[in-house]
């Protein structure tokens, strides 16, 4: 069965404060992993996907990247605006689904 | 574009009631599907469906019915509410070719009474 876990549940930063958050999975041929951001009360964002381990993408603060069991998104000199849920998600065939596994996210907290 | 538009934003319902989510996209995407969210359990597939007059169940489909009748609408059903249901619920959709990346809607939240 298809797992993702995400840590650390909740993390509180100071205004610049570079920090990373971690994505484990265990799944059978995977085929994407991907990061969205979550702002309260909305959808959730979409920011990366990652296809093979060694791969990076970066967004603006934003740089995510992979290994066969993990991927980090790692904020650098983070600000308020960063503030939000931050999901990652696997994706693998399964009976032709196209459904995204979920870890249950990050609540990132940045302080002024 | 639009992109996915879900309505209504909330809804109150009594149990054993009935209603229906409705959920649209204007990128002619052919992959839709049906969320759940509950706090510390991450989302979760309630159906999906990979085009026009295809559904098929995803991870917790129980209580939901689902139907494509067109490439741009995919309601989702609620038969006879139960309080279990209470959840925020958000539609995704993606192109059916490739490595497609799915985009989601803004969510409904239901409370059932």
């Amino acid at each position: 069965e298809d797992q993702v876990t995400q840590s650390p549940e909740a993390l509180r930063l100071q205004e610049g404060e570079s920090s990373s958050l971690n994505c484990s999975y265990t799944v059978s041929g995977l085929r994407g992993l991907f990061w969205y951001r979550q702002d309260p009360g909305k959808g959730p964002e979409f920011l990366f996907t990652l296809y093979s381990a060694g791969e990076e993408k970066e967004k603006e603060r934003l740089k995510a990247t992979l290994t066969k069991k993990e991927s980090f998104l790692h904020i650098t000199a983070p600000k308020p605006e960063d503030s939000a849920t931050y999901l990652c998600a696997v994706q693998a065939p399964k009976a032709g689904r196209r459904a995204l596994t979920f870890g249950s996210g990050t609540r990132l907290q940045v302080q002024p | 574009n639009a992109g996915v538009t879900q309505t209504p934003k909330f809804q109150v319902l009594k149990t054993g009631q009935s209603m229906t989510l409705q959920c649209a996209q204007d990128m002619n995407h052919e992959y839709m599907s049906w969320y759940r969210q509950d706090p510390g359990m991450g989302l979760r597939l309630i159906h999906y469906s990979v085009g026009a007059g295809i559904t098929d169940q995803g991870e917790v489909p129980n209580g939901y019915n689902v139907s494509r009748s067109t490439t741009e609408d995919f309601p989702l059903r609620l038969l006879s509410a139960a309080p279990s249901q209470t959840s925020v619920y958000f539609c995704a959709s993606s192109i059916r070719q490739g490595k497609e990346t799915q985009y989601f809607g803004p969510g409904t939240r239901l409370l059932v009474l």
